[in-house]
């Protein structure tokens, strides 16, 4: 399957501050890239999607200008969390899809700790 | 609004037994696909397998098929010979076959396979 990689795997961060993670598609061109949240023994949340070159389509109650993300290429889009606090801790996962697959590519995962 | 659900928050067999794994979905959709995703301890999501509304032939991966009954909404995963890497976060999701694409998933289900 196709791969794609997301950085850093672990990021720990002072309350406050931004912070960005990274989603790659290594080997295949990503049209949408999806942004999930995860906490604790639950399931994933989707928080948005992105198409490359436009805005990010946000779900209800995720807020849009706390969770930025730019889809600015066909390999890359990032989410940075802004002005982060400790109730933005969690594991963070992207997933990438090609205009050709039916399903979408998993990064390996964030785990973000605000201090 | 499409929804998951996944009514067996834990599970737990021998090795070597056969275990199912349950999961209904509700959708106004005619096409869409469904997948089993696999999330070991690792976090890394795995696609299992994965089934496209429109065949009725029930798909198989090794191991692992599913019963799907599009009638019923029903979408259930067999894991045959179970291995003690079988053990993970198993989660059912659902995708349209247009537009974004985005998964809906379940609220994931717990196995444990024993030695």
């Amino acid at each position: 399957g196709a791969v794609v990689s997301q950085h850093p795997s672990r990021v720990i961060c002072k309350s406050g501050t931004s912070v960005k993670i990274e989603c790659r598609s290594l080997d295949f061109q990503a049209t949408t890239m999806f942004w999930y949240r995860q906490f604790p023994k639950q399931s994933l949340m989707l928080m948005a999607t992105s198409n490359e070159g436009s805005k990010a389509t946000y779900e209800q109650g995720v807020e849009k200008d706390k969770f930025l993300i730019n889809h600015a290429s066909l390999t890359l889009s990032t989410l940075t969390v802004t002005s982060a606090h400790p109730e933005d801790s969690s594991f963070y996962i992207c997933s990438a899809k090609g205009p050709m697959n039916t399903e979408a590519f998993f990064g390996q995962g964030t785990r973000l700790t605000v201090v | 609004a499409q929804t998951v659900t996944q009514s067996q928050p834990e599970m737990s067999v021998q090795e070597a037994e056969t275990v199912t794994l349950s999961c209904t979905y509700d959708t106004s959709e005619n096409n869409y696909y469904l997948f089993w995703y696999k999330q070991p301890p690792s976090r890394q999501m795995i696609l299992v397998i994965r089934q496209e509304a429109y065949k009725q032939q029930n798909a198989t991966e090794n191991r692992f098929s599913v019963n799907f009954q599009k009638a019923a909404k029903s979408f259930s995963l067999k894991i045959s010979d179970s291995q003690l890497g079988d053990t993970a976060m198993y989660f059912c999701a659902f995708s349209a076959s247009t537009g974004a694409q985005k998964l809906v998933f379940g609220q994931g289900t717990r196995l444990t396979i024993n030695p």
